[in-house]
């Protein structure tokens, strides 16, 4: 139980154009569900806390404009990243966490290379 | 304000000997803390958790953490380390549960032969 997938799971697109991705959580109902930017050999960075039905939450230096995130129903939260630069090439990952609970399950990430 | 510190971000251990990782956290309430392990190009699995009660914590895959409030710590440990142990371990904090995680800088663990 308590799967969390993410799509796609690479992609390379050109500087200027946007890409979206997908978190899905797939066996249970995720009122909150996170993301999370990961550079090569370090740590996870919270990007923005995104609630069912509500606008999310964006850490203190995310633009929220170019960082567009959506959550529409329980089990899917998406990421837009708009007019892509070089410098989001990047591994993002999603987590959901289970409803009333304290766990956050994570989706096994998306690499995004932008040429 | 939370955080965590994990000493060593590269540990190596023998195949069969002990496995410690270490992780110490700040935090202005009860925490929750958390680790995590990450094989390469892959998401975060978790391998256990301390919320409250009982202090010692046991997880998947053998591991296991104990709860030292008075040293703010929450150490991972395996008694025998196996050569699928080799991977990135990340420790966590959230101040209560459901809130944000704030992760530590993660250890690399190497297993040799």
């Amino acid at each position: 139980g308590a799967v969390v997938s993410q799509h796609p799971s690479w992609v390379i697109c050109k500087s200027g154009t946007s890409v979206k991705i997908e978190c899905r959580s797939l066996d249970f109902q995720a009122t909150t569900m996170f993301w999370y930017r990961q550079f090569p050999k370090q740590s996870l960075m919270l990007m923005a806390t995104s609630n069912e039905g509500s606008k999310a939450t964006y850490e203190q230096g995310v633009e929220k404009d170019k960082f567009l995130i959506n959550h529409a129903s329980l089990t899917l939260s998406t990421l837009t990243v708009t007019s892509a630069h070089p410098e989001d090439s990047s591994f993002y990952i999603c987590s959901a966490r289970v409803t009333d609970t304290d766990t956050q399950y994570f989706g096994p990430g998306t690499r995004l290379t932008v040429l | 304000a939370q955080s965590v510190t994990q000493l060593g971000s590269h540990v190596s251990v023998s195949e069969g000997a002990l496995v410690l990782l270490r992780c110490n956290y700040s935090s202005s309430v009860p925490p929750y803390l958390f680790w995590y392990v990450q094989y390469p190009n892959q998401g975060l699995q978790l391998l256990l958790k301390y919320t409250t009660g009982a202090t010692l914590v046991k997880g998947i895959n053998g591991f296991e953490a104990e709860f030292k409030k008075s040293e703010t710590s929450f150490h991972l440990t395996k008694p025998s380390a196996h050569m699928s142990d080799a991977a990135e371990y990340f420790c966590a904090v959230s101040e209560g549960g459901g809130n944000k995680l704030t992760f530590g800088t993660g250890t690399q663990l190497k297993v040799e032969l």
